[in-house]
Order: C-alpha cells, then structure tokens, then sequence
C-alpha cells in the first residue's frame, strides 16, 4: 500500500461535538481527496486539496471543512457533527490524472 | 460536472463464468476511466484504467472498453474465481481547471459463487 494512513481508524462521537479526522502521506502526492462511503452511494467526495492552502469543494461539502497546511497533511473537520454524517470516511491520493491511492478509512459513528 | 452511471448494482455469476460492468459517462472532457475494486472491510484499489487514446486494455483475466462516440466503458472479468468477489467501481476523469477530479460510479457488488 502507498504511504497513506488515517486517523483515528474509528470514533464515536455524539451530535454536536466537533470532529477533526486526519490524513497522512509520505508519497509527495500534490492531489488529496476525502471522500464518504455510504451503502448505495458509492464514493462521494467532499473536498479536495491540489496543493499547500489549495482546497475545494466537492459534490457533498455542507458541513465539512477541510485544512492543508503541508504537503503531507489534510484534515477534515466536521464542525458539529450530525447523525446523517455517520459514515466511513476515505482519504486518497495521486499525482496529476493517475491513479488515486486510498488510505485505510475512518469508521464514524454519530449518536 | 460529470454524471458516471454504472450497472447492474448486483451481479450473481458461477465460478468460470464471465462478468461484465457497464458505466456511462456524460462529460465529453473526460479523458481516464478507473477501475477499482473493494474487498469487504478494505480500501478501493485500482485493478485496471484505460485513457481516452485507447479503446481496449487487458490484464490477464480483465479487460477494460472504452466507447468515447457513445461515452460508456466497460469491465470484463473472465472465468471468474470467488477471490473476485467484491465491489467494483468504476471513475471517470475530466479535467477542472488544473484538477483532476474523479467522478465515482456507484458500485457493483459482484459475487462469484463456488
């Protein structure tokens, strides 16, 4: 597997607190993406980064917020959870149009 | 933005049978088409892609179509084993900008029965 973990692997949060997931390469990869899984839904993305500072919205973005202060780092924050954003989360990678390369994935649970 | 469709959503086969995904696509602009696939309780990782200047790749026991006149490309798996089983993906990629931004088929769940 490429250099790409996440953190925590799983959390269970309660509605309205905030929760901050974490993504970490060690690929030198310009592009990162989050992404939502949900049954039926296949991969969803929520935003994405295309360098240091450089971020931008994807197709589900209400109520995320994401960081990308290095190149090795995206943060994904949900700034007061909700139950429907009880999901697993995917962070991924790649290098200009190539393949994207997923990281383990974060299992959130939102009571 | 770009709209993948993908079919079936389920897909039954025996062992030794051949499976076929469809996906179609509606942006013009779309130039790399992905496939991925996700064993239960694991991440997608990509299995084959194909790029716009080419209609036909292979690997093995997949290979991958792609139709640009009619926008829609194709996974197919021959004599299929149960280690196939998983759900597949399929993405196609256009470019925003200076991004590059996949847009996901929904899945299909294939299962390969012994």
């Amino acid at each position: 597997d490429a250099g790409i973990t996440q953190s925590p692997r799983h959390k269970v949060t309660e509605t309205g607190t905030p929760v901050t997931l974490r993504c970490h390469q060690t690929e030198n990869h310009r592009y990162m993406y989050w992404y939502r899984q949900d049954p039926g839904h296949g991969l969803r993305l929520i935003h994405y980064s295309y360098g240091v500072k450089d971020t931008d919205k994807g197709e589900v973005s209400d109520g995320y917020s994401v960081s990308r202060s290095k190149t090795e780092d995206f943060l994904l924050t949900l700034e007061s959870a909700t139950s429907s954003q009880t999901s697993v989360y995917f962070c991924a990678i790649s290098e200009s149009q190539n393949e994207q390369f997923f990281g383990p994935g974060t299992r959130l649970t939102v009571l | 933005g770009e709209n993948v469709e993908q079919h079936p959503s389920t897909l039954s086969v025996q062992e030794g049978d051949s499976a076929v995904i469809k996906c179609t696509y509606s942006d013009s602009a779309s130039n790399y088409f992905p496939w991925y696939k996700q064993e239960l309780g694991k991440r997608p990782q990509l299995i084959i892609d194909i790029r716009s200047n080419v209609g036909e790749k292979k690997d093995q026991r997949i290979a991958v179509t792609l139709n640009k006149t009619a926008k829609h490309f194709s996974l197919h798996i021959t004599e299929t084993q149960p280690e196939d089983s998983a759900v597949y993906f399929c993405a196609a990629t256009p470019r925003a900008g200076g991004s590059y931004i996949p847009t996901f088929g929904r899945g299909t769940s294939l299962i390969v029965h012994p």
